[in-house]
């Protein structure tokens, strides 16, 4: 499969925590994106990052991206009750329209 | 803009019956995908679409047909239903080039 993987499956933190989720993939890519799932729900994007980008800020993510070790990571600062949801990571490749998704991170934000 | 939408949101199936679920955008997004989603664990895609009028395989296509007519519709059926394919499943579409996909609400699927 070239499904990626996150780590850790599941996280538990306190509210103003902050949480940081990593993603593993296998092919090179053109760039990857973050979603959150909401329980029940579609899935949301949060951020985008390309190849040729190390890091990326949005709001109170941060995410990076380490082409030559194939992995990712989301970190979500000063988490909140609302943060609570599954993240996933999907990785584009050059010469395919198809994303393909990681198996998600459970984050559960106790207030 | 309704985004994507998809009906119905819940269906229930018997071993071997047939259904259609649809996917509708009024993005005027170029790319649309059928994926599933089975308990813990991430989303598998089924087939997709690059254009109207044409379809490709994903990575779990078996079971499964779909059609694009019309650039805003990508239609996903099951011809014969098996307790395999109670699922979840959502549709997704984005522009070309390096886009977000934007998902629908998803279909709950149970096969008895």
């Amino acid at each position: 499969s070239q499904q990626g993987e996150e780590d850790p499956q599941a996280l538990s933190i306190q509210e103003g925590e902050n949480a940081t989720m990593n993603c593993s993939y296998k092919t090179s890519i053109n760039n990857l994106q973050w979603y959150r799932q909401n329980s029940g729900r579609g899935l949301v994007h949060l951020i985008l990052i390309r190849s040729n980008e190390r890091e990326k800020h949005s709001g109170r993510l941060r995410v990076t991206l380490d082409t030559s070790k194939k992995s990712s990571s989301l970190l979500i600062t000063a988490s909140r009750a609302a943060d609570t949801a599954s993240y996933f990571c999907a990785t584009g490749t050059s010469g395919t329209y198809k994303y393909i998704f990681g198996t998600g991170t459970r984050l559960k934000v106790l207030a | 803009n309704a985004g994507v939408t998809q009906t119905p949101k819940f269906r229930v199936l018997k071993t071997g019956q047939s259904m259609t679920l649809l996917c509708a955008q009024d993005m005027n997004h170029e790319y649309m995908y059928w994926y599933r989603q089975d308990p813990g664990m991430g989303l598998r895609l089924i087939h997709y679409s690059v254009g109207e009028g044409t379809t490709a395989k994903g990575e779990v296509p078996d079971g499964y047909n779909v059609s694009r007519l019309k650039k805003q519709n990508f239609l996903l059926g099951l011809e014969s239903a098996a307790p395999s394919q109670t699922s979840v499943y959502f549709c997704a579409s984005r522009q070309t080039g390096e886009n977000e996909q934007f998902f629908g609400p998803g279909t709950r699927l149970t096969v008895l």
